[in-house]
């Protein structure tokens, strides 16, 4: 069985801090998917990244950056110098394949000024 | 240009209305999805459309109706709802080339429904 975990439930920064937000994930399959989606208070969810399973390498996008560790089954993002508009709920998710993505719980983040 | 429209925005229906949700797509995805998503919940699936056929419900309630016109829309008919449907219908689509695809979805801004 697939499973996402998000244990943080809610993080509270003040703004231009660096936050980490946490995903761990079980499978048993070799290759699957890992993605990460922000869902800010109007509802939309927002595509951040993919990243398939045999691909460790670490990303940086802007202020964003992730991290993917095979040997501990987590796929971590980090925020840099987090902003207000950053304040979203965040979502992890795995795809192993017949279009079924399952989703953490989500992390709500609030960035204060 | 990934973008996935939804209408309407928000929805109030009655529990004897009929209602209809649309999603739009002009990416040229093969598949195309419903989901549901309860206040501080993830979103769950409830069916998918790969090539205009039905190829996942989720033991959706026959109360929910899916519908894919032709391979940029897709509807959901609502009859007969309880309160406990209350929720953000996310819309999303997917190249997909086959059923095994894991690409990305894109998701449309969702339709916010009370039942009331």
């Amino acid at each position: 069985a697939q499973k996402v975990t998000q244990a943080q439930t809610e993080i509270s920064v003040v703004e231009k801090e660096d936050v980490t937000l946490d995903c761990v994930y079980e499978t048993r399959d070799t290759t699957y998917y890992l993605f990460w989606y922000k869902q800010p208070p109007s509802g939309e969810l927002v595509f951040l990244i993919r990243r398939n399973s045999f691909d460790e390498q670490n990303e940086i996008s802007g202020r964003y950056s992730w991290n993917f560790q095979k040997s501990t089954s987590s796929f971590n993002f980090t925020i840099t110098a987090s902003q207000v508009v950053d304040s979203a709920v965040y979502f992890c998710a795995l795809n192993t394949g017949f279009q079924k993505l399952v989703f953490g719980t989500g992390t709500r983040l609030l960035v204060s000024p | 240009d990934t973008e996935v429209t939804q209408t309407p925005k928000h929805l109030v229906m009655g529990m004897t209305n009929k209602k209809s949700l649309k999603c739009e797509q002009h990416m040229g995805h093969r598949a195309m999805y419903w989901y549901k998503q309860k206040a501080k919940k993830p979103p769950e699936l409830m069916f998918v459309y790969s090539y205009e056929k039905l190829s996942i419900n989720e033991s959706v309630p026959s109360r929910f109706s899916p519908e894919c016109p032709n391979s940029s829309l897709l509807n959901l008919h609502l009859h007969a709802l309880q309160p406990e449907d209350s929720a953000l219908y996310l819309c999303a689509s997917s190249q997909d080339e086959t059923s095994e695809s894991t690409d990305t979805q894109y998701f449309g801004p969702g339709t916010r429904l009370t039942v009331l």
